[in-house]
């Protein structure tokens, strides 16, 4: 099956600064790449996704990279904010969804 | 809004005593899921249904159960819950999810306690 790893597990930042969250995935045949942002005690909420055939994709402060050859992809958040602060998910998916472990964000003010 | 909307939000059951989570979505999607997801961790997909089709994940224990009784509510169905089944429940839809990929919506979950 497919196998997910993301890093850092933990990511502090200054506000204004830029974050990037690394996710690789090891199933070639995985073409649907989310990103979810959790904020504490809450669901999952999808903030941007990519798919095989697309290499990078933005919106507004975020954009995801994806690097088809190399198996990796990865989120890019511009002019952090207080508010981004949350735990980030990615995963991949071919038909069904494979989480990486997540990314604690904290931006400090 | 369309939405996923579960209920309860929070629910605490007795070690051993049956509980049901519900799920409701006002997407109709095709698709609805339910994951487990303990502290710091990933959500852990448990099952889910293709319209009326259930599908168990190989290493789902058989105390969790699923029921889908029409296209806008899933509920799932703890037979004897643990200790170590303490944790939040997502519920998910999505449009489509045969031989590719379609976004998952996920509701606010229901956060599990068993004392």
């Amino acid at each position: 099956g497919e196998n997910v790893e993301q890093h850092p597990s933990t990511l502090s930042v200054q506000e204004g600064d830029s974050a990037v969250i690394k996710c690789t995935y090891s199933d070639s045949a995985s073409n649907y790449f989310p990103w979810y942002k959790q904020e504490l005690g809450k669901g999952p909420q999808l903030i941007i996704d990519i798919r095989s055939n697309v290499g990078e994709k933005k919106d507004q402060r975020i954009a995801v990279t994806l690097n088809k050859t190399a198996k990796h992809f990865s989120l890019h958040i511009t002019e952090t904010q207080p508010e981004d602060s949350a735990v980030y998910f990615c995963a991949a998916s071919f038909s069904k969804f494979y989480f990486g472990s997540g990314t604690k964000l904290n931006v400090k003010p | 809004d369309a939405m996923v909307i579960q209920n309860p939000r929070y629910q605490v059951t007795q070690f051993g005593k049956p509980v049901t989570l519900s799920c409701s979505q006002t997407l109709n999607h095709n698709v609805m899921y339910w994951y487990q997801q303990k502290s710091s961790q990933a959500p852990k997909l448990l099952f889910h249904y293709y319209d009326k089709d259930f599908n168990n994940e190989a290493d789902t224990p058989d105390n969790f159960q699923s029921r889908r009784p029409n296209t806008s509510f899933c509920f799932l169905d703890i037979r004897s819950p643990g200790l170590g089944d303490a944790a939040m429940y997502l519920c998910a839809t999505s449009r489509d999810g045969t031989g590719t990929s379609y976004e998952q919506y996920f509701g606010p979950g229901t956060r599990l306690t068993v004392t």
